[in-house]
């Protein structure tokens, strides 16, 4: 079984429609839950971040995870054609565990359409 | 401030060759890690530095190896090189290895192994 299983899409959907993006994973030892954004030909860049279950809001962005059922999602409200890109879900161990080591999800291509 | 900057952005080698690709962190940062992005596998890690020690190690083959210089400058190398050593070779810094510390990734190196 993989730690991580992404949906890796690819996503199509019109302008100002809201995105659900998923990530499941199954290593109790992750406690640090991230979303990255890609462009093409470009490195990840870091969107959400959080450690906590719970819902936290950015913006147009809201990461939620679900400890129990070892879940995350990222929605986007609105979006945008800027927002199309590759998103990935990344996991990181504790403060003592793995250091900077981050586990990452294959990505779901999204693209938003005019 | 610039952020990380990788060399060379595209490489083309032969199968049996070795190659050497470098990172240049942002400044302040002592913490870099590698990663290799496929298609097929997404990012998985290769190893972390910290105050020139390697700290931890992906799964990969000894073929893949690494170092870091007193300016905090990495490295890294590729021996023997495989047809399916063929991908993006990202590096990203941060100011320690910490979970609390956001990782910064470079545009990458894209190696053809022909």
């Amino acid at each position: 079984q993989k730690e991580v299983e992404q949906d890796p899409g690819p996503l199509s959907v019109p302008e100002g429609a809201i995105v659900s993006l998923n990530c499941t994973y199954s290593n109790s030892a992750f406690q640090y839950f991230m979303w990255y954004r890609q462009y093409s030909r470009k490195g990840p860049e870091l969107l959400m971040y959080t450690y906590s279950s719970g819902n936290k809001e950015d913006g147009r962005f809201t990461a939620q995870v679900d400890k129990s059922s070892k879940y995350i999602s990222l929605f986007i409200r609105d979006s945008q054609p800027s927002d199309s890109a590759t998103y990935l879900c990344a996991f990181q161990g504790g403060l003592t565990g793995g250091g900077n080591k981050l586990t990452f999800g294959t990505g779901t291509q999204l693209k938003v359409e005019l | 401030k610039a952020g990380v900057t990788q060399t060379p952005r595209y490489l083309i080698k032969t199968r049996g060759q070795q190659v050497t690709l470098s990172c240049s962190p942002i400044s302040g940062h002592r913490s870099v890690s590698w990663y290799q992005q496929t298609p097929g596998q997404g990012l998985q890690f290769l190893f972390e530095y910290f105050s020139e020690t390697q700290r931890n190690k992906g799964n990969f083959p000894g073929r893949f190896s690494g170092r870091q210089f007193s300016n905090s400058r990495s490295e890294m190398n590729v021996s023997t090189l495989e047809l399916g050593d063929s991908a993006l070779y990202l590096c990203a810094s941060s100011l320690a290895p910490a979970a609390v510390n956001e990782q910064f990734f470079g545009p990458g190196t894209r190696l053809t192994v022909l």
